[in-house]
């Protein structure tokens, strides 16, 4: 079974500043990791992927993550926050394996503000 | 652009009255998701095919189901809704060979509102 902690539902940062969502997995087979972000009332889209090639994976809009495996984690980062960053993040696992056809298993979710 | 397309994007519907809900692609994908979202929660997967095989997720009700008529379409029906399905509903799209999928590809959703 696979599964995907978020830490911390609510995320504030200035505009300019660090942005860290941070997301911890649990999977019996090597995963495949993705972030996707969520603008109200809109469709999931694709941040970026890891699939078992770069530990750091860099995404669009300048976000990028490191998988690492000792850790179990995914973090999310960017180097500085814009206003238009402010939306929701989820992460997401895929088992490499078995019958699950790609099926991804979400976090609950990081909505990220970002103030002026 | 190759897209996932969702229609309508808002549905209103009435307590227990039969709703169908669309999805579209032109990526020639061959695994389409449906996925249920509600308010400030995580997607939560309803069932997907694989081709023409239909694959339900084990805590899917029997209130919904789905048809997919061709590579391209697939629909949503509900047919009772409650209140308690009122939530976006999220299509998503993937190719996979064999047993290993790639990315999936979201449509913008549609939002069910049960009055």
């Amino acid at each position: 079974a696979q599964s995907v902690t978020q830490l911390g539902s609510h995320v504030s940062v200035s505009e300019g500043a660090l942005v860290l969502l941070r997301c911890n997995y649990s999977s019996s087979v090597p995963p495949y990791l993705f972030w996707y972000v969520q603008y109200p009332n809109q469709g999931l889209q694709l941040l970026l992927k890891y699939t078992s090639a770069a530990t750091l994976v860099k995404g669009i809009n300048g976000f990028e993550a490191e998988f690492k495996k000792s850790e179990t984690s995914f973090h999310l980062t960017k180097p500085s926050a814009h206003m238009s960053d402010a939306a929701e993040y989820f992460c997401a696992v895929s088992e490499t394996s078995g019958t699950s056809y790609g099926k991804l298993t979400f976090g609950q979710g990081t909505i990220l503000t970002v103030h002026p | 652009d190759a897209m996932v397309i969702q229609n309508p994007r808002y549905q209103v519907t009435q307590f227990g009255k039969p709703v169908t809900l669309s999805c579209s692609q032109t990526l020639n994908h061959n695994v389409m998701y449906w996925y249920q979202q509600k308010s400030s929660q995580a997607p939560k997967l309803l069932f997907h095919y694989y081709d023409k095989d239909f694959n339900n997720e084990a805590d899917t009700p029997d209130n919904f189901q789905s048809r997919r008529p061709n590579t391209s379409f697939c629909f949503l029906d509900i047919r009772s809704p409650g209140l308690g399905d009122a939530a976006m509903y999220l299509c998503a799209t993937s190719r996979a060979t064999g047993r290993v999928s790639g990315e999936q590809f979201f449509g913008p959703g549609t939002r069910l509102t049960v009055l």
